[in-house]
């Protein structure tokens, strides 16, 4: 199974500011997704990150508020741009193999005031 | 499109009582069923699976039956223990290429002693 780890893991913002998380797994992995998470709610796919290639974002999220990267095969960083205090939420990493389990990482509680 | 509708929580049980979260999906095609479990503070963990049609998944004291003919994968556990309190989601990934899970809205699990 994969170790994965997110950094910050939790952090209270000021509106109109950034934060940039990062997101590393203990082994290659093909493909990294980008969750977010809001309170008492389930898990929405923000993008899929594969390396090598631009992130693809869901429906409802674009590259200027949730820029993306993917360097390489272990980590990838999601910056939440300009934030609101509607961006308040848990965003969670996760990673697969094609047709394998998906993992996931412990997550990072954002507040924004 | 895909989808997955689980039973409202929250669910308050005692220790030691039965256990069932419903959950059923809509899919086109036959998809693999998952169940994961997030506890309090941390990120999701799979707990469960079961890729076809009669696969019963099980864990922990945790079981989930693959019915195609009712498109149900209801989790039962036997005796519940107030470590098992926290949140169940319900999710399905199709089988094929680069899919990603698709989540129910989760059901909160509280056992008191």
């Amino acid at each position: 199974s994969a170790v994965i780890s997110q950094k910050p893991s939790r952090d209270i913002c000021q509106r109109g500011t950034s934060l940039t998380i990062q997101c590393q797994v203990d082994s290659q992995v093909t493909m990294m997704f980008w969750y977010r998470q809001q309170p008492g709610q389930s898990l929405t796919l923000i993008a899929t990150a594969n390396q090598g290639s631009e992130a693809t974002y869901e429906s409802g999220f674009v590259i200027d508020k949730f820029p993306i990267s993917r360097p390489n095969l272990t980590f990838s960083t999601l910056t939440v741009s300009n934030m609101s205090p509607e961006d308040s939420s848990i965003y969670l990493c996760s990673v697969q193999e094609p047709q394998e389990t998906q993992y996931f990482g412990p997550g990072t509680r954002l507040l924004v005031l | 499109g895909n989808s997955v509708t689980q039973m409202e929580g929250p669910v308050t049980l005692s220790e030691e009582a039965f256990l069932t979260i419903n959950c059923t999906y809509t899919a086109t095609g036959y998809p693999s069923l998952f169940w994961y479990v997030q506890y309090p503070g941390e990120g999701l963990q799979l707990l469960l699976k079961a890729t076809k049609a009669d696969d019963k998944g099980s864990n922990k004291g945790f079981e989930a039956t693959y019915r195609k003919e009712t498109t149900s994968f209801h989790l039962e556990k036997g005796s519940v223990q107030v470590s098992d309190s926290a949140v169940y989601f319900c999710a399905l990934r199709m089988n094929s290429g680069y899919s990603t899970l698709t989540f129910g809205k989760g059901t909160m699990l509280l056992v008191s002693p």
